[in-house]
């Protein structure tokens, strides 16, 4: 039972236009979200967070929206460069389970 | 600050070997985690240690182990190595006690033959 669902593998995007990423989940009980980045042959890297408490948050070029309603969260690139081309993972926890669920990832590409 | 450190990077064994690899978590972190990534199946979580405790564990048949130490440096151990174990093992460590980011190593890419 995948509880953390990207269902795009891939997404192209043109440089300077907006890349959004979305991420459902099915787990009401996730209350912390993550966005990681992973270059071939590099680990994750973190990129910005959100606790169920808000429904925004914002870092530079980085804007993660969650939507507890639908269980539905999103990352919004703005605007989007060619070195942001890798794979992105988005991640949920519940508190005292000390453990995140990842989904299976989505491929940006940006286009020059 | 040194980030997370995994050793080996790559190695190739034979179905039915055995094998360990380590993670030294970043100076400070008391908690580290690891995970399985597969083409297609994302990261899929293993076990996760604080203060040389496991605190959670996920689906893996009991041929996946870990260990902690004192220094919270952290082994994981697969007997009896099969095709399919054939991944990128990657380690994580976090300063927080519940929540806060991972921090990831670069992981040890595994090729079982």
């Amino acid at each position: 039972d995948q509880q953390v669902k990207q269902n795009s593998p891939s997404l192209s995007v043109q440089e300077g236009r907006i890349s959004i990423l979305n991420c459902d989940y099915t787990n009401s009980m996730f209350d912390y979200f993550l966005w990681y980045k992973k270059y071939p042959a590099e680990g994750p890297t973190f990129l910005i967070s959100i606790s169920s408490i808000k429904d925004k948050n914002e870092d530079g070029r980085f804007t993660v929206f969650l939507n507890k309603s639908a269980k539905h969260l999103s990352l919004h690139i703005v605007p989007s460069q060619p070195g942001d081309s890798a794979v992105y993972f988005c991640a949920a926890s519940a508190s005292g389970t000390y453990k995140y669920i990842f989904g299976t990832g989505t491929r940006l590409k940006v286009l020059a | 600050k040194a980030g997370v450190t995994q050793t080996p990077r790559y190695l190739i064994k034979t179905r039915g070997q055995q094998v360990t690899l380590s993670c030294s978590p970043i100076s400070g972190h008391r908690s580290v985690s690891w995970y399985q990534q597969t083409p297609g199946q994302g990261l899929q979580f293993l076990f996760e240690y604080f203060s040389e405790t496991q605190r959670n564990k996920g689906n893996f048949p009991g041929r996946f182990s870990g260990r902690q130490f004192s220094n919270s440096r952290s082994e994981m151990n697969v007997s009896t190595l099969e095709l399919g174990d054939s991944a990128l093992y990657l380690c994580a460590s976090r300063l927080g006690y519940d929540t806060g980011e991972l921090f990831f190593g670069e992981g040890s890419r595994l090729t079982v033959l």
